[in-house]
């Protein structure tokens, strides 16, 4: 069965400092997407970056990037410098031959000041 | 980037009312537009998948007379929430896709929905 397995609910890091989100999956399928999303409070779902089966180089978008270990089937989110913006919850999602996503169960990000 | 309306964002109304929910893709032509529904401190629950032009498809345990989902043209999705109870209160989220491998699903804002 296909799923998506992030193993931390919550993290606090301190302003500045680079930040992990972990995120491993789990296809039979040869071909699929991995997906990072951004939630804030607020509610709104707001895309962050996007990792094909099969590229070959690891996504990056700005200070977010993606890293892809296809053998380990994990797709972390690395975010660097960590602002005060950036807490929010971060779901992994991974899309299906059927092209819906199969979304974990998210990861509550606080930075502190 | 591209950008999904829905409208609106809050809605309180009394037990027995029938809320619409608007899902408008502004700048592209989203083949595919999902619904999904959302607890709080928990991920987003997929109800229901929709074509333009065709019945929508419900996830196992959506009632499809509860939860009306209408395509209507390749930009605007409703979802009615039909004689809504308490237990319907929830955020209710829509995505569009354009349909490409690669493209992300784009969101809307959401809808925080209080059946009193």
């Amino acid at each position: 069965a296909q799923k998506i397995t992030q193993t931390q609910p919550g993290m606090f890091v301190q302003e500045k400092e680079a930040v992990t989100l972990d995120c491993t999956y789990d296809t039979s399928d040869q071909s699929y997407g991995l997906f990072w999303y951004k939630q804030p409070s607020s509610g709104e779902m707001i895309f962050l970056i996007y990792q094909g089966s099969y590229d070959e180089q690891n996504a990056t978008e700005g200070r977010y990037s993606l890293n892809f270990q296809k053998a380990r089937k994990s797709a972390n989110l690395v975010i660097s410098a960590s602002q005060l913006g950036d807490s929010a919850m971060y779901f992994c999602a991974m899309r299906d031959s059927n092209y819906q996503l199969i979304w974990g169960a998210g990861t509550k990000l606080i930075i502190k000041p | 980037g591209a950008v999904v309306s829905q409208h609106p964002s809050r809605v309180i109304c009394k037990s027995g009312t029938s809320v619409k929910i608007e899902c408008r893709s502004l700048d592209f032509q989203a083949t595919t537009m999902f619904w999904y529904r959302q607890f709080p401190k928990q991920s987003l629950m997929l109800m229901a998948t929709s074509n333009e032009g065709s019945k929508a498809t419900y996830e196992q345990g959506v009632e499809k007379d509860k939860f009306l989902i209408n395509h209507a043209s390749l930009t605007l999705s409703t979802l009615t929430v039909t004689s809504a109870h308490p237990e319907d209160s929830s955020f209710y989220i829509c995505s569009a896709a354009g349909g490409e491998g690669n493209q992300p699903q784009h969101f809307g804002d959401g809808t925080r929905l209080s059946i009193l």
